[in-house]
């Protein structure tokens, strides 16, 4: 079945240094993908989006890089702070056959900012 | 006001109790989405509402009953909850059925 999967369910890292957050898909349907930070006790906060027309997109401290031949999305942190340490859940928009954005997320990594 | 709002932020009720969550947003989306989500666990969709109207109900128990007044609010009627119930429900809007989605802070709801 359609599925959003992570090979690392907890990253640690050390300050200052960058973060690469993977993760797998299996819908080759799929044209959009999103990443999400959840901090514990909060919603999940929007970090970035791509779609299947692009293999990469920048925004501040974090990159996005979209592999539609091997399925694989990763999520880049720059210069890595302890207030990235959360859970990051990458999310596609599946196929459902119509126009509604349907998310299916990942199981999701936890990052653990050591200082 | 760009931002998704959540009331209450925490809920405790019994299996025979009637309660309902809200939500609210006023960025103008015209896509709203309940998400029930257990500890370590990603978010699972349970409904959409798109231009008002329900699009998406992900076979969820006739115990959860979402309604959507008008463009801005987004209500989840519940009743006879079971104790697995217990989750932090998320809502969520976008502009419209096909862009980012924007999430609420949750209500932390215990079913006991």
């Amino acid at each position: 079945g359609e599925s959003v999967g992570l090979h690392l369910p907890t990253l640690s890292v050390q300050e200052g240094d960058n973060s690469i957050i993977n993760c797998a898909y299996s819908n080759s349907a799929s044209d959009y993908f999103i990443w999400y930070k959840q901090e514990s006790g909060k919603g999940p906060q929007f970090i970035i989006d791509i779609r299947s027309n692009m293999d990469k997109r920048q925004g501040q401290r974090v990159t996005v890089l979209l592999n539609k031949t091997v399925k694989h999305l990763s999520l880049q942190i720059a210069a890595t702070q302890p207030g990235d340490s959360a859970v990051y859940f990458c999310a596609e928009n599946g196929d459902d056959g119509g126009a509604t954005n349907k998310l299916i997320f990942g199981t999701g990594t936890l990052l653990a900012v050591q200082p | 006001d760009t931002e998704v709002t959540q009331t209450p932020k925490h809920l405790v009720m019994g299996m025979t109790n009637k309660k309902s969550l809200k939500c609210e947003q006023h960025m103008g989306h015209r896509a709203m989405y309940w998400y029930k989500q257990k500890a370590k666990k990603p978010p699972e969709l349970m409904f959409v509402y798109s231009y008002e109207k329900l699009s998406i109900n992900e076979s969820v128990p006739s115990r959860f009953s979402p309604e959507c007044p008008n463009s801005s609010l987004l209500n989840l009627h519940l009743h006879a909850l079971q104790p697995e119930d217990s989750a932090l429900y998320l809502c969520a809007s976008s502009p419209t059925s096909y862009n980012e989605q924007f999430f609420g802070p949750g209500t932390r709801l215990t079913v006991l």
